[in-house]
């Protein structure tokens, strides 16, 4: 979607690297999601967020949603092989259950 | 099993054949939707059902495209002489009324 940018596209990193994810809306978002998706694959369910400022951690993955409502971050610490994935941020920009997703950013790690 | 599961998993039609997409989402989950994902993008929203009511059609992208959840628990997606354009993946997701989406594995359809 348009609607939802992210960067970057693509992500080579080194194994034990850390690396950011950003998802950028022009319309506040009414919740923000992370996922991550392997090629072939269906969504798997990583973080939500829905309040500025909010910060929500699992293993070594913490997101971010900005003060604004309208950007957040996916930080991932101390990179490993199994992090290698699609990873998508979807968002509601209007009350409701739709999501809008950005085109994802393909994370290789390299051991 | 307790995930959100789509068959057929892969369906290859020729071009003109009507297809038929099925989604089992988790028992009890009141909200269903159906997105499409062209390759490389993020999925796109195609319509959304609360129990069996469809309450948002406005992603289904022509009238050959057409979804039921006549009881409110499976649905199916419809689509009427695939085109080319129609290849894509379909993903079903199911949510319990609001939050997070639980999401299938998809069916990849390939029209040829």
């Amino acid at each position: 979607s348009q609607e939802l940018e992210q960067s970057p596209q693509s992500l080579i990193v080194q194994e034990g690297k850390n690396l950011t994810i950003n998802c950028t809306s022009s319309k506040t978002l009414y919740g923000l999601y992370w996922y991550k998706q392997k090629y072939g694959e269906g969504l798997i369910f990583l973080m939500m967020l829905q309040k500025g400022g909010e910060e929500k951690s699992h293993e070594k993955i913490t997101a971010k949603l900005d003060e604004k409502k309208q950007q957040s971050s996916l930080h991932i610490t101390a990179s490993q092989p199994s992090h290698a994935g699609i990873y998508l941020c979807g968002a509601g920009l209007e009350y409701g259950n739709k999501l809008v997703f950005g085109a994802g950013t393909i994370l290789r790690v390299k051991s | 099993g307790a995930g959100v599961s789509q068959s057929p998993r892969y369906k290859v039609a020729k071009r003109g054949q009507d297809v038929a997409l099925r989604c089992d989402p988790i028992s009890g989950h009141v909200s269903l939707f159906w997105y499409q994902q062209a390759l490389g993008q993020g999925p796109e929203f195609l319509t959304y059902f609360q129990n069996e009511a469809q309450l948002d059609k406005s992603g289904l992208p022509s009238d050959r495209f057409f979804a039921e959840r006549p009881e409110g628990s499976v649905s199916t997606l419809k689509i009427q002489r695939t085109q080319q354009e129609d290849s894509a993946v379909y993903l079903c997701a199911s949510s319990p009324q609001l939050g997070e989406q639980f999401f299938g594995p998809g069916t990849r359809l390939t029209v040829l």
